[in-house]
């Protein structure tokens, strides 16, 4: 079993909708959460970044960490055009991060 | 927030030369920096983390002979791709975590070697 499994996509949604992305993962030891977005071409942003369980919002997003089940979610409302790009979730233990395949999602306008 | 820079953005060399690409950290000191590489339409592969003042660790099937890491400041890594060969054309990313494990990413550095 990987230590990040994360459905890439592609995910195809109508502008407006709310999006969800997920990810599982197997090692207890994961400290930090974090999603990052990725346009083509272009490095990873950092998009949320959260250490507990529970919901952190930052604007239409929110990042929500469930260590019990070792699952992660990314929820993205009010979708936008421009929020079309590849998401990655992560997690570290210490400084080595672990990331998913990343989800390749299209907002049709 | 922080930022990590990277050069070039995008590189295009012939087979059997060398490239370098350097990661900077501007406006925080990194004592460890990390290569990636990423192919077409697949994750982040950690190739190596690089250490400031000392040799770089390599991950599991990564060429350290090939892949050259230098470190030597607290904001500067380097990454010279020696001997280039067609497979080795990739997206190369790095990044720096200033703090609690929250990394920053270079913009990322294309290569072609033709």
């Amino acid at each position: 079993q990987k230590e990040v499994e994360q459905d890439p996509g592609p995910l195809s949604v109508p502008e407006g909708a709310i999006v969800s992305l997920n990810c599982t993962y197997s090692n207890s030891a994961f400290q930090y959460f974090m999603w990052y977005r990725q346009y083509s071409r272009k490095g990873p942003e950092l998009l949320m970044y959260t250490y507990s369980s529970g919901n952190k919002e930052d604007g239409r997003f929110t990042a929500q960490v469930d260590k019990s089940s070792k699952y992660i979610s990314l929820f993205i409302r009010d979708s936008q055009p421009s929020d079309s790009a590849t998401y990655l979730c992560a997690m570290s233990e210490d400084d080595k991060i672990i990331f998913g395949k990343g989800t390749r999602l299209h907002i049709l306008p | 927030g922080a930022v990590v820079s990277q050069h070039p953005s995008w590189v295009i060399c012939k087979s059997g030369t060398s490239v370098k690409i350097e990661c900077r950290s501007l406006d925080f000191q990194a004592t460890t920096m990390f290569w990636y590489r990423q192919f077409p339409k697949q994750s982040l592969m950690l190739m190596a983390t690089s250490n400031e003042g000392s040799k770089a660790t390599y991950e599991q099937g990564v060429e350290k002979d090939k892949f050259l890491i230098n470190h030597a400041s607290l904001t500067l890594s380097t990454l010279t791709v020696t001997s280039a060969h067609p497979e080795d054309s990739s997206f190369y990313i790095c990044s720096a975590v200033p703090s609690g494990g929250k990394a920053f990413f270079g913009q990322g550095t294309r290569l072609t070697v033709v």
